[in-house]
């Protein structure tokens, strides 16, 4: 089993919002890991989004909305992008990444559309 | 302005080897952890390799360990990446990132293939 999982697709409308997991394995508690958030559209690398680990713990990437944010849902043991007020532009793959044992770990990616 | 610039990726044998470089500018390289990511063709993200600011510490992905070498030359503000025993499924757009800053470069595509 992966140590990252995340639904391979979601689709939601202009002007809704879309709530992006990231499960962590069974046995990998997620209440200490920092979960940080990517954005990667076609031909490009990936964007830096955010990072969440507590309210009091967490850092939002230079130049991105407040429309992304982060948290946790300690009961489903997994991290959650929360993007707002869709637009068409927030099309794109989202990755989600830990540290953990001594390596950085990426989910396996969600593809969001809009439409 | 912050720059990471991969170079050195093209087409190799299987069992070949080939060198990635990535060249930074724009900030104090020195005091960065570096980082190697890799995205095979229509696939997600796969960490490489994390090398510490002074190069003392490092770590390798599973799928890399025993065949791929990190290393840095501060000097010359400058991260590699030295792939030998490649296999097909190291087939990939190989990325440097610097998480602290988040910044990546933009790649460069390694094709591994007879």
């Amino acid at each position: 089993q992966a140590v990252l999982t995340q639904p391979s697709s979601l689709s939601a409308s202009p002007g809704a919002s879309a709530s992006l997991t990231c499960t962590l394995r069974s046995g990998i508690n997620v209440g200490p890991y920092r979960i940080y958030w990517y954005q990667q559209k076609p031909g490009s690398p990936p964007q830096y989004l955010l990072r969440y680990n507590s309210d009091s713990d967490k850092q939002q990437g230079s130049g991105v909305p407040s429309r992304f944010s982060g948290s946790k849902d300690v009961s489903a043991n997994a991290g959650i992008l929360l993007i707002s007020g869709l637009q068409s532009e927030d099309e794109a793959d989202y990755y989600c990444m830990i540290w953990h044992s001594s390596a950085w770990v990426f989910g396996g990616g969600t593809k969001l559309t809009v439409l | 302005e912050v720059q990471l610039v991969e170079s050195g990726g093209g087409l190799v044998q299987p069992g070949g080897s080939l060198r990635l470089s990535c060249a930074a500018s724009g900030f104090t390289f020195s005091t960065y952890e570096m980082n190697w990511v890799r995205q095979a063709p229509g696939k997600g993200l796969e960490w490489v390799s994390y090398i510490s600011n002074s190069g003392g510490t490092i770590h390798y992905a599973d799928s890399v360990k025993g065949r791929f070498t990190i290393s840095r030359d501060n000097a010359k503000n400058s991260l590699y990446l030295q792939m030998n025993s490649l296999r097909a499924e190291d087939t990939a757009v190989y990325y440097c990132a610097n998480f602290a800053i988040e910044y990546w470069g933009q790649g460069t595509l390694v094709t591994v293939s007879s």
